[in-house]
C-alpha cells in the first residue's frame, strides 16, 4: 500500500505567518491527493483535492501543489481559526491511505 | 445539504461483531459512493471500504475478512459490520459519500466513537 509521510509532525506558527505542509508518498499517486483539515471533535474537512483544486467555500489562503511523490499544502496567512490538523489522503491506489497529519499550533 | 449521521453501540465486547448505521439526509442514497473510515490513535486515519447505491463493494485488505457493508435504498441508509473485534478496533468511526469511489468526501458524518471492551 502507498505510504504517506507528512512533515513536519508539529508546525508552531503564528497569525499572519505563513504555513507550509508536506506530504511525501512512498510511490507516485499522480494527482491524486487530497488535503482535509480536522479540529477537535470533529470531522475532517476538505479542502484540496487532486492536488491543487480548492473545494468549494474554501477561501484563497489555501493552495495545494505537486504532483507525483511530493505535495505541498500552503496557507498563505494564517487566520485564527486555521490552527488545526491537516491530513493527506491518496486517491489514486487501492487501499486508500492517510497521511500521519500536521498539527499546525499557535 | 446533505447530512449523514452515525448510529450504534458505542460499547461493543471483544471477540464480537460491531454494527453502526449511517442515515443520509438532504439527498438520496442513489448515485452516489459511501465510505466507512475510522481514526484511533495507534492507527491514524483509515479507510475501511465502500459500498456504491447498486451494492457493489471494496474494502481494505486488512479488514476484509472481517467487514461487511451493505445499503438499504429504500431507507437511505448503509451500514458497518465488523466482526470479531478486538481492542485495536476501538476508534471513531465515520461515515463519509461522494459522487467518486475514491474520494475526495466533502460530507461526513459527525463521528461515533466504538470502544472495544468487556
Amino acid at each position: 500500500e502507498i505510504v504517506l509521510t507528512q512533515s513536519p509532525a508539529t508546525l508552531s506558527l503564528s497569525p499572519g505567518e505563513r504555513a507550509t505542509l508536506s506530504c511525501r508518498a512512498s510511490q507516485s499517486v499522480g494527482s491524486y491527493l487530497v488535503w482535509y483539515q480536522q479540529k477537535p471533535g470533529q470531522a475532517p474537512r476538505l479542502l484540496i483535492y487532486d492536488a491543487s483544486a480548492r473545494a468549494t467555500g474554501i477561501p484563497a489562503r489555501f493552495s495545494g501543489s505537486g504532483s507525483g511523490t511530493d505535495f505541498t499544502l500552503t496557507i498563505s496567512s494564517l487566520e485564527p481559526e486555521d490552527f488545526a490538523v491537516y491530513y493527506c489522503q491518496q486517491r489514486n491506489d487501492w487501499p486508500l491511505t492517510f497521511g500521519g497529519g500536521t498539527k499546525v499550533e499557535i | 445539504q446533505v447530512q449523514l449521521q452515525e448510529s450504534g453501540p458505542g460499547l461493543v465486547k471483544p471477540s464480537e461483531t460491531l454494527s453502526l448505521t449511517c442515515t443520509v439526509s438532504g439527498a438520496s442514497i442513489n448515485g452516489y459512493y459511501w465510505t466507512w473510515i475510522r481514526q484511533s490513535p495507534d492507527k491514524g486515519v483509515e479507510w475501511i471500504g465502500y459500498i456504491y447505491y447498486s451494492g457493489a463493494t471494496n474494502y481494505s485488505p486488512s479488514l476484509k475478512s472481517r467487514v461487511t457493508i451493505s445499503i438499504d435504498t429504500s431507507k437511505n441508509h448503509f451500514s458497518l459490520n465488523l466482526s470479531s473485534v478486538t481492542a485495536a478496533d476501538t476508534a471513531v468511526y465515520y461515515c463519509a459519500g461522494g459522487v467518486n469511489r475514491s474520494g475526495p468526501w466533502r460530507d461526513w458524518g459527525q463521528g461515533t466513537l466504538v470502544t472495544v471492551s468487556s
